[in-house]
């Protein structure tokens, strides 16, 4: 069973880049879609984007000109990166795989606080 | 964009009894790609239904989800306890992915 486990500072300054790190444990990054979903504290979900084991990227177009994911698969690993951060980025940040565009597994999440 | 609303915000309800929840599409989803996820306190969601109505591996029957194009509904038939959390219907149809906001199941 796939596990996925996301790494990186809790804290960034406003204007600064946030920098998440996604391991995947148990299964092959060389398939499927990995991407990030956040959820700000007491509120819902928002999908951030996916990248495919190709290479090829989607991201969610209100964040579209901030945001990069990345794969690493020599470390079965792949990243997000988001600049500019302002405190409405303040969020848990999940690791997801994607079933085609279906988030079907889940990392248990990291929050990521955006605060001088 | 595709805007999912959900209904109710919160409901409130006894263990045994039935939930219904609903979701509809601000338009219609694709290829009825409409999943449902269930999520408690500090913990990451949890697929519970997919393609509308295809259980995800390991959830129980009481579990059932029903609908096409623009309505939706998730269908707890008997509650028990661990299902009293935060519900939440998912498109992944058509990018942007959206998620509704949101039915909080508590207990009465």
């Amino acid at each position: 069973q796939v596990q996925l486990r996301g790494s990186g500072p809790g804290l960034v300054k406003p204007s600064e880049t946030l920098s998440l790190t996604c391991t995947v444990s148990g299964g092959s990054i060389s398939s499927y879609y990995w991407g990030c979903i956040r959820q700000p504290p007491g509120k819902g979900l928002e999908w951030i984007g996916y990248i495919y084991y190709s290479g090829s990227t989607i991201y969610n177009p209100s964040l579209n000109s901030r945001v990069t994911i990345s794969l690493d698969t020599s470390k079965n690993q792949f990243s997000l990166k988001l600049n500019s951060v302002t405190a409405a980025d303040t969020a848990v940040y999940y690791c997801v795989r994607g079933a085609g565009w279906l988030p079907h597994s889940w990392g248990q999440g990291t929050l990521v606080t955006v605060s001088s | 964009e595709i805007v999912l609303t959900q209904s109710p915000g919160t409901l409130s309800l006894s263990p045994g009894e039935r939930a219904t929840l609903s979701c509809r599409a601000s338009q219609s989803v694709g290829n009825n790609y409409l999943a449902w996820y269930e999520q408690k306190p500090g913990q990451a969601p949890r697929l519970l239904i997919y393609d509308a109505s295809t259980r995800a591996t390991g959830v129980p029957d009481r579990f059932s989800g029903s609908g096409s194009g623009t309505d939706f509904t998730l269908t707890i038939s008997r509650l028990e306890p661990e299902d009293f959390a935060v519900y939440y219907c998912h498109q992944y149809a058509t990018s942007p992915l959206t998620f509704g906001g949101g039915t909080r199941v508590e207990i009465k």
